[in-house]
């Protein structure tokens, strides 16, 4: 595979439930980055990996937790989350924290 | 703290004709601009890029974009638009600095009638 991808592309779950959304980048990039997008508004940052270093959006709620085990891989763990965070989520990498960054298809969820 | 503004929510052209997408930014120097696409279900794809040099950029599939240093514009073109080009389109800014973070405009919905 080449360029970003992401697992699963289209998530249910509901409130009290916790799963995981996972993005994988084939680019050799350095730095890694998960979005929020929901209708109609602006694409919002929620988390940044560069390295060792993680850059947080701190108007992110705690049942979102972001994981980066190397820099090729970055997950968000989902846990109690409400009807309002249903959202395209996006992942992006780029070859240093102030590259072109470069998205992955995305993952709809949709929190019942 | 920069910001992104895409005047135009939805736009509809006929196949054939030219396309002209505008993005104003804020910020109190020049910034990186970006253009990107967005189709149906799709992740966002990009078309091209301005860090510096000549004001006029050139991307994929047939669009370009010029900095106006002047009017804060990073307008997008395209002179003959095919029905592929039916998607949302990204206008964003990111600053020249440590504290780096890619604003993103609203978008532009972009109908393509035959």
């Amino acid at each position: 595979e080449t360029g970003v991808t992401q697992t699963p592309r289209h998530l249910v779950m509901g409130m009290t439930n916790k799963k995981s959304l996972k993005c994988e980048q084939h680019l050799g990039h350095n730095a890694m980055y998960w979005y929020k997008q929901s209708a109609k508004k602006p694409l919002e940052l929620m988390f940044v990996y560069s390295l060792e270093e993680r850059v947080e959006n701190n108007s992110v709620p705690s049942r979102f937790s972001p994981e980066c085990p190397n820099s090729s891989h970055l997950f968000l763990h989902l846990h109690t989350l409400q009807p309002e965070d249903s959202a395209l989520y996006l992942c992006a990498s780029s070859q240093a924290y102030r590259d072109t960054q470069y998205f992955g298809p995305g993952t709809r969820l949709t929190v019942l | 703290a920069q910001s992104v503004t895409q005047p135009d929510i939805h736009i509809t052209v006929s196949e054939g004709a030219s396309l002209e997408l505008r993005c104003n930014y804020s910020y109190g120097a020049t910034p990186y601009l970006f253009w990107y696409v967005q189709s149906p279900g799709q992740g966002l794809q990009l078309l091209l890029k301005y860090f510096s040099g000549d004001t006029l950029v050139q991307g994929i599939k047939g669009f370009e974009a010029e900095f106006k240093r002047s009017q804060s514009s990073f307008n997008l073109r395209k002179p003959s638009v095919h029905w592929s080009d039916a998607a949302e389109y990204f206008c964003a800014v990111g600053p020249r600095s440590n504290d780096y973070k890619l604003s993103f405009g609203a978008g532009t919905t972009v109908t393509v009638r035959a």
